[in-house]
């Protein structure tokens, strides 16, 4: 268990809908990462927050937005979603303590299918 | 910009031989850190092995070995004993100090054969 939770674990959605995935990292943890893999490809990294602000995007599409609130829990939201959004989705957290990044530690993923 | 490269998609091995994957990338950094993820079927993503570009000895972690090449900017992985255990998408990633983002490589399969 690498102490990062993901909800929900699978979510089967239409075309054209709008999801919202959950992430809480591992205790202590300020920094949250947002990676999008499709089926047998890498990991495409979406979006970074330490602390609350924004710290880096990647290539995340503007119907994609992202936050992560006081308790440092995220959220990734995905509105009107394509077949092409079918995918797992990772949130990853890390230290990230101003001196030295340690590993990123992994969820489960959220298995996002849209029909 | 930073990248990582594994130039070997695919790679199979008996079980308890020795296999290398390998990955290379590419950095104007002096200090960053390497990873090594397995990502089983199950697809979770786990951390194998970590190295820091400023310690010349190489990580090991149980059958799981590095050989950092600074220089050349290589950071391949050795997996003694192979276990069928061990089949799996294994990712290469950095990341510099101070980082916004682990830059992954595209992955190698490794399919362990009985």
């Amino acid at each position: 268990d690498s102490g990062v939770t993901q909800t929900p674990k699978h979510l089967i959605t239409a075309t054209g809908q709008r999801v919202t995935l959950r992430c809480s990292p591992r205790s202590g943890d300020l920094s949250v990462y947002w990676y999008q893999q499709s089926l047998d490809q890498g990991l495409q990294f979406l979006i970074q927050y330490y602390n609350g602000e924004e710290r880096a995007k990647g290539n995340i599409l503007e119907r994609f937005s992202a936050q992560q609130f006081p308790d440092l829990h995220s959220e990734l939201n995905l509105s009107s979603l394509e077949l092409g959004d079918s995918a797992l989705y990772f949130c990853a957290s890390s230290q990230l303590d101003g001196s030295v990044n340690t590993e990123a530690f992994f969820g489960q993923g959220t298995r996002l299918t849209v029909v | 910009a930073q990248t990582v490269t594994q130039s070997q998609p695919e790679m199979s091995v008996q079980e308890a031989e020795t296999v290398t994957l390998s990955c290379t990338y590419d950095t104007s950094e002096n200090n960053y850190y390497l990873f090594w993820y397995k990502q089983p079927p199950s697809r979770q993503m786990i951390l194998v092995i970590r190295q820091e570009a400023y310690k010349q000895q190489n990580a090991t972690e149980n059958r799981f070995s590095v050989n950092f090449q600074k220089a050349a900017k290589s950071f391949s992985l050795k997996i003694s004993d192979s276990q069928l255990g061990d089949t799996a998408m294994y990712f290469c990633a950095f990341i510099p100090p101070y980082g916004q983002n682990f830059v992954f490589g595209p992955g190698t399969r490794l399919s362990v054969l009985p």
